[in-house]
């Protein structure tokens, strides 16, 4: 069946570092791809999404790209901001299906 | 507008109890969606409904979990003779047609003692 994998956290950095959060998938077919935010004690909110190969996804200053060949859809954010510490769920949606198939998290820790 | 909401947002039972679990769509969704997100983890899908039809039960982990959207709008989702391993946040998701993102409730996180 349809399955993502997310490395696993807690991913600790400094203000203003590089962020890389690594998700690749598994499913038959032509999925889109997500990345949602949980936020302590809110909900999951998306944060980026591309629905086929070659698009990216941006928002707030994160960007991923489907990459079908890799079957990778690797979160990066330039410059991190402690406000940005959260949890990270990769997705993936495939055709035909309405479930959502999430990873298993990761956590990220900006400190300042 | 206002989003998904949930009630309650923190429910204790004792095993064996029954609970129920309420979801308010954003009005004029569709699409309803129950998930299951054990500590650690990330969400599990339950079941899904297009306005009051159930469409997919397949992630209904047994027969003491049932969901029900009667008049296509508001969801319950309730959990008979409750056990320690449905100890869980359980989150709603609402859809409009036609459109793949789904948006999230804030939970409701069961603890079963």
């Amino acid at each position: 069946g349809d399955s993502v994998t997310q490395m696993e956290g807690p991913v600790t950095l400094s203000e203003e570092a590089f962020l890389t959060i690594n998700c690749t998938y598994t499913a038959t077919g032509y999925p889109s791809l997500f990345w949602y935010v949980q936020y302590p004690g809110e909900g999951l909110q998306l944060l980026l999404k591309a629905t086929k190969a070659d698009d990216k996804g941006s928002n707030k200053g994160f960007e991923a790209t489907y990459r079908k060949e890799t079957t990778s859809f690797h979160l990066e954010k330039g410059s991190v901001q402690v406000s940005d510490s959260a949890v990270y769920f990769c997705a993936l949606l495939n055709t035909g299906f309405q479930k959502l198939v999430f990873g298993t998290g990761t956590r990220l820790l900006v400190s300042p | 507008g206002a989003g998904v909401s949930q009630s309650p947002r923190y429910k204790v039972a004792k095993r064996g109890q029954d609970v129920a679990l309420r979801c308010d769509p954003i009005s004029g969704h569709v699409s309803l969606f129950w998930y299951q997100q054990a500590l650690g983890q990330g969400p599990e899908f339950l079941t899904y409904f297009q306005n009051e039809a159930q469409l997919d039960k397949s992630g209904l982990p047994s027969d003491r979990f049932f969901a029900e959207r009667p008049e296509g709008s508001v969801s319950t989702l309730k959990i008979q003779r409750t056990q320690q391993e449905d100890s869980a946040v359980y989150l709603c998701a609402s859809s409009p047609r036609g459109y793949n993102e789904q948006f999230f409730g804030p939970g409701t996180r069961l603890t079963v003692l």
